[in-house]
């Protein structure tokens, strides 16, 4: 069975500073990697994706990922955060046969002024 | 594109009661969707994966007769708590998938409390 570990559960970081978050997974088949972010009382909106071709992958809001196959890793990086950048983020893996998301326990990254 | 409305946002109810969660694809077809329940500061954790015009397939320790699936069209999935209780008070959410892009669409969720 596929799992996702999210290495930081929080991660505090001062406003236009840099900042990763750290994904691992553990499956046998090729996967899909996600990451996805939530906002208080909300749902989940997607932030990146990874379904094949170049490793490093760019989404909304100035987020980008890479992919590491040898490291099973898929960290979420931003090279300069803002405070509207508050939240819980979540990476996942889609179990291939079944499409089933398969969620990390979250990072909560806290942007101070 | 490609949202989800999920109705209500929020819903108060007696213990005892049932209550109907909808879930609803507005501009494609998903014939997969998935629920989700969250508690405070945890993760999604997945209750069942609902096809459409079938049975829905409940991840273990998930209660199937408590938590009743329809997934009567490719456009609408609804999960119904039935005789809730204070401990099924939390966070549920449903998603959407796209196959065209697999991709997968989130709805807002719904705050249940039961009293």
């Amino acid at each position: 069975a596929q799992s996702v570990t999210q290495l930081d559960s929080q991660v505090p970081v001062f406003e236009e500073a840099p900042v990763e978050l750290r994904c691992n997974y553990s499956s046998s088949v090729s996967v899909y990697l996600f990451w996805y972010v939530q906002y208080p009382n909300q749902g989940l909106q997607l932030l990146l994706k990874y379904l094949s071709g170049s490793t490093l992958v760019k989404g909304i809001n100035g987020f980008e990922a890479e992919f590491n196959k040898s490291q099973t890793s898929f960290h979420l990086r931003k090279p300069s955060v803002h405070i509207s950048d508050t939240a819980e983020y979540f990476c996942a893996v889609s179990e291939g046969n079944t499409g089933k998301l398969i969620f990390g326990q979250g990072t909560t990254l806290q942007v101070k002024p | 594109g490609a949202v989800v409305s999920q109705h209500p946002s929020w819903v108060i109810c007696k213990s005892g009661t049932s209550v109907k969660i909808e879930c609803r694809s507005l501009d494609f077809q998903a014939t997969t969707m998935f629920w989700y329940r969250q508690f405070p500061k945890q993760s999604l954790m997945l209750m069942a994966t609902s096809n459409e015009g079938s049975k829905a397939t409940y991840e273990q320790g998930v209660e199937k007769d408590k938590f009743l699936i329809n997934h009567a069209s490719l456009t609408l999935s609804t999960l119904t708590v039935t005789s809730a209780h204070p401990e099924d008070s939390s966070f549920y959410i449903c998603s959407a998938s796209r196959q065209v892009d697999y991709g997968y669409t989130f709805g807002s969720g719904t705050r249940l409390t039961v009293v």
